[in-house]
């Protein structure tokens, strides 16, 4: 099983342009999650799905767009990215709920 | 709502000496905690949680926390850390029964020093 996966490892973006980045699980998880880190913050959760065609916000949506029209994919969209936007990105699931989740190895992403 | 606090950003050992990382939690409901751990350059892995049952719960590695409802903390030691155990140490609560988010503290990076 390759667990979870993450596309791609690093981008840079100038500002205002736009990107997916693709998360996918082998594991036939019903949760999948967004989660942005940054120094000194921790992990704060950007969206989450709950099933497949589901998609909630969380502590920090403003600026990101998310779908999961497979059971397996979760993808995360910047429409027009911001210097704010410079993080470490990663992507989590798990099976019936919050209590265990499974990382992927996360997207550095840079906005000049 | 939940929230997280770990009280030590950073915390310096040396290989072999016991180490305790700090967690206190705020809510007023019910939770449930977990502690996961991220090796430098990696996704976060899963440490040790506490559902229910033992207030003392252990990891296959060597650590252990200890749920204490009181003092709203959950603790995370280790009698004898290796280099190996270099990390950052993230502390996470979640409300029990039936809630979709985990809500995870600032972390405590440890550096374990020969």
């Amino acid at each position: 099983n390759a667990g979870v996966t993450q596309t791609p490892k690093f981008r840079v973006l100038k500002t205002g342009q736009s990107m997916t980045l693709l998360c996918a699980q082998d594991m036939n998880h019903e949760y999948m999650y967004w989660y942005r880190q940054d120094p000194g913050m921790g992990l704060r959760l950007i969206h989450y799905s709950v099933g497949e065609g589901t998609t909630a916000k969380g502590e920090v949506p403003d600026g990101y767009n998310v779908s999961r029209l497979k059971k397996q994919n979760f993808l995360l969209g910047l429409e027009s990215a911001a210097p704010s936007q410079t993080s470490v990105y990663f992507c989590a699931s798990s099976y019936d709920g919050p209590y265990e989740q499974y990382f992927g190895p996360g997207t550095r992403l840079t906005v000049t | 709502a939940q929230s997280v606090t770990q009280l030590d950003s950073q915390v310096p050992v040396f290989e072999e000496a016991p180490v305790e990382l700090r967690c206190n939690y705020s809510s007023s409901v019910s939770v449930y905690l977990f502690w996961y751990v991220q090796y430098p350059n990696q996704g976060l892995q899963l440490l040790l949680k506490y559902l229910s049952g033992s207030t003392l719960v252990e990891s296959i590695n060597g650590f252990e926390a200890e749920f204490n409802k009181s003092q709203t903390s959950f603790h995370l030691r280790k009698p004898s850390v290796h280099i190996s155990d270099t990390a950052e140490y993230f502390c996470a609560v979640t409300r029990s029964g039936g809630y979709n988010k985990l809500i995870f503290g600032a972390g405590t990076r440890l550096a374990v020093h020969p």
